[in-house]
């Protein structure tokens, strides 16, 4: 079965800080989809990244950057030089192709607190 | 603007007393679906639509319902809430080509049932 773990469940830095979020996950397929999602105080889910399981090429945006490594089965998301603004509950999603390709198997997700 | 909305954005109501979540999307995607969260278990799948008239259960479909009679619409029907339906509600709508498409999440229900 699909699973994704979250060990984090409270991170806090300083602004400024870099930070990892780490996501694990679990699956017996061999094409699949990793997704992050921020959401913030205001509780909308933002979405982040859309990742497939062929492209193991780290990305970078802006702050942000992921790190797939499918030898580990994992997905780590960093924020570099952190913002209060980067507060927020963060999702980890895999994607599980038995809820007609579209269903999404989340982590518990991690939040953040990031104090000036 | 492309996006998916929900009506209410909070409930408070009563064990017993039927109730309708609506959800809308404009991207004209072809597949919607329900999640709640949860404190500690992350948001969990209640059904899925994948196009008009094909609805199918989720992981967590007991005591709701939905219908898809057209494709832009998709609501959430608990016909007798209780309180262990307290939860935070998400729709969300994506494409479907087969792949799995990025979900676009509606700004969420917060209900309570007393």
């Amino acid at each position: 079965a699909q699973k994704v773990t979250q060990a984090q469940t409270e991170i806090s830095v300083v602004e400024k800080e870099d930070v990892t979020l780490d996501c694990v996950y679990e699956t017996r397929d061999t094409t699949y989809y990793l997704f992050w999602y921020k959401q913030p105080p205001s509780g909308e889910l933002v979405f982040l990244i859309r990742r497939n399981s062929f492209d193991e090429q780290n990305e970078i945006s802006g702050r942000y950057s992921w790190n797939f490594q499918k030898s580990t089965s994992s997905f780590n998301f960093t924020i570099t030089a952190s913002q209060v603004v980067d507060s927020a509950v963060y999702f980890c999603a895999l994607s599980d192709p038995s809820g007609g390709y579209n269903k999404l198997i989340f982590g518990a997700g991690t939040r953040l607190a990031v104090h000036p | 603007e492309a996006q998916v909305t929900q009506n209410p954005r909070y409930l408070i109501t009563v064990t017993g007393k039927k109730l309708t979540v609506t959800c809308s999307q404009n991207m004209n995607h072809e597949y919607m679906s329900w999640y709640r969260q949860d404190p500690g278990l992350g948001l969990r799948q209640i059904y899925y639509s994948m196009n008009v008239e094909v609805t199918d259960k989720g992981d967590v479909p007991e005591g709701y319902k939905v219908s898809r009679k057209e494709k832009r619409n998709f609501p959430l029907i608990l016909e007798s809430p209780s309180p262990n339906q307290t939860s935070l509600y998400f729709c969300a709508s994506s494409r479907r080509d087969g792949l799995t498409d990025t979900q676009y999440f509606g700004p969420g229900t917060r209900l309570t049932v007393l």
